[in-house]
């Protein structure tokens, strides 16, 4: 089974700082997606990276998917408190079924 | 247009008894995913349903069951509930069938006691 891990599990950083996430797969990704959830709710789809290389932004949110298509990074730029939550990263294995990663959990000091 | 709306949203069971937990997909969606999410396990893939019929299963027991309705909403049950059935029951909905681009309910809290 496919296998996807984050680092770090969890981040503490002050309002206005920078940060990174790391979703690390154990194959070789084909697609792969980024969620956002806030504590005891649903997911918030952020993007879908499909090619080696490629680099998605959503206003201060910006995934990578490195050109040996086994990692992703998540950078945020100048944190806010609106940012606070759990980042998932997910894939689709050939199975057609949906896999997430472990999870990092933000919080963000204002 | 509204979102995908999970009932109940928060549910206490007794070991033994089962529970079924209803999504109603955004209008025009056919597809209904559910999934798992527990501290230990993460987020876990259970079914998905698309056109009444069951397209994908992931591995959990057969105590696990879903059904879809012509009208695309969605049940699923839990027989012979465990201490370990308790989590967040989470359904997304798309418009075609295996779409990454899902939209989540709330969830359903279930506590097994």
């Amino acid at each position: 089974s496919q296998e996807l891990e984050q680092s770090p599990q969890s981040l503490i950083v002050q309002e206005g700082k920078n940060l990174t996430i790391n979703c690390t797969s154990s194959k070789t990704l084909y697609g792969l997606y980024w969620y956002k959830q806030k504590y005891g709710e649903g997911l918030i789809f952020l993007m879908m990276l499909q090619k080696g290389g490629e680099e998605k932004s959503h206003e201060k949110i910006t995934a990578k998917l490195d050109e040996k298509k086994q990692q992703s990074s998540l950078h945020i730029t100048a944190s806010q408190p609106s940012h606070a939550g759990i980042y998932l990263c997910g894939a689709d294995s050939t199975g057609n079924q949906f896999y997430f990663g472990t999870g990092t959990s933000l919080t963000v000091i204002p | 247009k509204a979102g995908v709306t999970q009932t109940p949203r928060y549910l206490i069971k007794t070991r033994g008894q089962q529970v079924t937990l209803s999504c109603s997909p955004i209008s025009g969606h056919r597809s209904v995913s559910w999934y798992q999410q527990t501290p230990g396990q993460g987020l876990q893939f259970l079914f998905e349903y698309f056109s009444e019929t069951q397209r994908n299963k992931g591995n959990f027991p057969g105590r696990f069951s879903g059904r879809q309705f012509s009208n695309s909403r969605s049940e699923m049950n839990v027989s012979t509930l465990e201490l370990g059935d308790s989590a967040l029951y989470l359904c997304a909905s798309s418009l075609v069938v295996s779409s990454y681009e899902q939209y989540f309910g709330p969830g359903t809290r279930l506590t097994v006691t």
